[in-house]
């Protein structure tokens, strides 16, 4: 079974740029996660979608982040512009359980690392 | 957001030695996950305790969910130093999958 894809994998911009990460979950799983990971703290959740709809952005910093997953499938996450506080692994997660099915285990990709200078 | 605290932040053992870290979070949870990341590496699942009181086991490692079902542990029996790496807990409080991690616990072994 195919894991979560994710890209690109590492990416390095200027301060005020916009950048673009793009997450494949796995096949069949309902809800996706993007959690923001700087180095030495735990994930952040930005952002949990169950098919295409939102269930939690709370914490996504919306005047600069956004994020979607058009058709329940793949999704992206768009910083713009960013800020140098913006450094860091954005994770992408998938689950086959979510709002309704209840909880269970997350699959992580990769991560897409990001440096802002 | 969920606030879930994790102790210690740092932890050396010797290879051989126990290691414990826990989780507390000011909130009563629905269930508890915890993750393992190794160094470089994303998280990986270990564990969902539900029940309160929930004592699981896998090999050396052994995870409690608390009473109150507001604090958890996880013990690793003798570590080897295929252990090391950074546990997160994960706080589920409606049920829902909305997972909030902890602040992690990073666990070197000495060889």
């Amino acid at each position: 079974e195919a894991g979560v894809a994710q890209s690109p994998r590492y990416k390095i911009i200027e301060k005020r740029q916009s950048v673009a990460f793009w997450c494949n979950p796995i096949s069949g799983h309902a809800t996706l996660y993007w959690y923001q990971q700087i180095l030495g703290q735990g994930p952040k959740l930005l952002i949990q979608f169950q098919n295409n709809g939102v269930v939690d952005d709370s914490q996504l910093p919306k005047d600069r982040f956004s994020a979607e997953r058009l058709k329940g499938v793949d999704s992206t996450l768009k910083i713009q512009p960013a800020k140098l506080e913006d450094s860091a692994v954005y994770l992408c997660a998938s689950s086959p359980r979510g709002w309704l099915a209840g909880s269970g285990e997350l699959f992580f990709g990769e991560g897409s690392r990001l440096t802002v200078l | 957001g969920q606030q879930v605290m994790q102790i210690p932040q740092y932890q050396h053992v010797q290879e051989g030695e126990d290691f414990t870290t826990y989780c507390n979070s000011s909130t009563t949870l629905s269930n508890i996950q915890w993750y393992k990341q190794r160094p470089g590496g994303h998280p990986v699942f270990l564990i969902q305790l539900v029940k309160s009181g929930e004592v699981k086991k896998q090999k050396r490692l052994t995870f409690q969910f608390g009473e109150a079902k507001k604090n958890s542990s996880l013990h690793i029996t003798a570590t080897q130093t295929t252990d090391v790496g950074t546990y997160f807990c994960a706080a589920d409080q409606t049920g829902a999958n909305n997972l909030f991690f902890g602040t992690g616990t990073r666990l070197t072994v000495i060889p």
